[in-house]
């Protein structure tokens, strides 16, 4: 069965509000989970390292208060889409390794859309 | 040169066929290889996960890994359509925590 979860699994929002979208290892503890973004036909582009206790590590070109990051305890973690536009329509995923393993587990997405 | 290079297809093959799905790197560091699957809107799925070079077996699947060559291949056997879907390498190296993927091949298996 799964072992991530990721909440809410599709979201519509208007241009200039905000979006939560949650990540939660279901059957392990996650120091590190990892947030991508992926356009249609398109790889995983990785956004950032969400680090339980400290701040997130954030690839390049990825601006860092408009993607937050929390990882509020070692089974969730949070991104936050400030201040939202259009372009910021995508399909968004998370994913988790184990603590003994090196393979990462992947949330089932979340799709979303700014009108 | 990307770290990692993968045909992103589309592929199509008739039911029953076997397939071959290749990805080749760069980093002669990479020591762990996965094979994702990934279905249209959905998140990726662990399908194989091998250390270092030699084969792997599950069900109707094969992973290989040639770090002589520095190319790793997944096969599928007997395939169905229900294996239509995207295929995603991944690899960690020994030092780093980072998975670097390859972007995907689609995969058709027609009926």
């Amino acid at each position: 069965g799964a072992v991530v979860s990721q909440h809410p699994s599709r979201v519509i929002c208007k241009s200039g509000t905000s979006v939560k979208i949650e990540c939660r290892s279901l059957d392990f503890q996650a120091t590190t989970m990892f947030w991508y973004r992926q356009f249609p036909k398109q790889s995983l582009m990785l956004m950032a390292t969400s680090n339980e206790g400290s701040k997130a590590t954030y690839e390049q070109g990825v601006e860092k208060d408009k993607f937050l990051i929390n990882h509020a305890s070692l089974t969730l973690s949070t991104l936050t889409v400030t201040s939202a536009h259009p372009e910021d329509s995508s399909f968004y995923i998370c994913s988790a390794p184990r603590t003994t393993e090196i393979a990462q587990y992947f949330g089932p997405g979340t799709r979303l859309l700014v009108l | 040169q990307k770290e990692v290079e993968q045909d992103p297809g589309p592929l199509s093959v008739p039911e029953g066929a076997i397939v071959s799905l290749n990805c080749t790197y760069s980093n002669s560091a990479f020591q762990y290889f996965m094979w994702y699957r990934q279905y249209s809107r959905k998140g990726p799925e662990l399908l194989m996960y091998t250390y270092s070079s030699g084969n792997k077996e599950d069900g109707r699947f094969t992973a290989q890994v040639d770090k002589s060559s520095k190319y790793i291949s997944l096969f599928i056997r007997d395939s169905q359509p229900s294996d239509s879907a995207t295929y995603l390498c991944a690899m960690v190296d020994t030092g780093g925590f980072k998975t670097i993927f390859g972007a995907g091949t689609r995969l058709f298996v027609k009926a």
